[in-house]
């Protein structure tokens, strides 16, 4: 079946620096890749999704990719700010339209 | 906008005894409802998918009669934890979508205690 790992836990980063998280899939079908954001006490929202390998998703300044070849999407932000700090979840939901297999999720904390 | 409701957002319950959650679209018709659990230190583990019209979907490790669920018209779903122990503990999620839609709208989650 269907699956996502996402092995950053934790990243703490200042204001302005670049943000990189990585997820490899593992799939049976032509998936879309999600990435969602959630914040305290809060359900997850999504930010950004990629449907198409080498395609990009821009979406408050976030990107997201991903990699066909190796089976690996990253989210990036170029400059970061405080108010980023929230946890990270890529996503992948199969093309047969099944609800969307979740990372183990990236808290993210950015300093002032 | 779409929008999805959950209630209650806390609970607390007994061990051994069983609790009713509920999920509320607004806004957009859920003909889809995901419910997932968040364990301590856990991501976002699928329960089980209803269509509506269609049989509901238990993911493995998740079942009926443990989890029932109830998806009676585009705007509702409701889920029972039945026999409710310390494993079943954490933030239970209901995502909802559309049709056509590929985007799951989240509630902010019922947050199970037991004890």
């Amino acid at each position: 079946g269907d699956s996502v790992t996402q092995k950053q836990g934790q990243v703490t980063l200042s204001e302005d620096d670049f943000l990189f998280i990585n997820c490899t899939y593992s799939t049976t079908t032509y998936p879309t890749l999600l990435w969602y954001v959630q914040y305290l006490g809060q359900g997850p929202q999504l930010l950004l999704k990629v449907t198409t390998a080498n395609n990009k998703g821009i979406s408050r300044g976030f990107e997201a990719t991903y990699d066909k070849g190796t089976t690996s999407f990253h989210l990036q932000k170029a400059s970061v700010q405080e108010s980023d700090s929230a946890v990270y979840f890529c996503a992948l939901v199969g093309n047969n339209n099944n609800a969307p297999r979740f990372g183990a999720g990236t808290k993210l904390s950015v300093k002032p | 906008g779409a929008l999805v409701y959950q209630y209650p957002r806390r609970t607390i319950c007994k061990s051994g005894t069983s609790m009713r959650m509920e999920c509320q679209a607004v806004g957009f018709q859920a003909t889809s409802v995901a419910w997932y659990r968040q364990s301590p230190q856990k991501t976002f583990e699928l329960i089980a998918l209803s269509t509506v019209n269609s049989a509901i979907k238990y993911e493995q490790n998740f079942t009926q009669e443990k989890f029932p669920i109830s998806h009676p018209n585009l705007s509702f779903s409701s889920m029972t934890v039945l026999n409710a122990y310390l494993e079943d503990r954490g933030l239970y999620l209901c995502g909802a979508r559309d049709l056509w839609g590929y985007e799951q709208y989240f509630g902010p989650g019922t947050r199970l205690t037991v004890l």
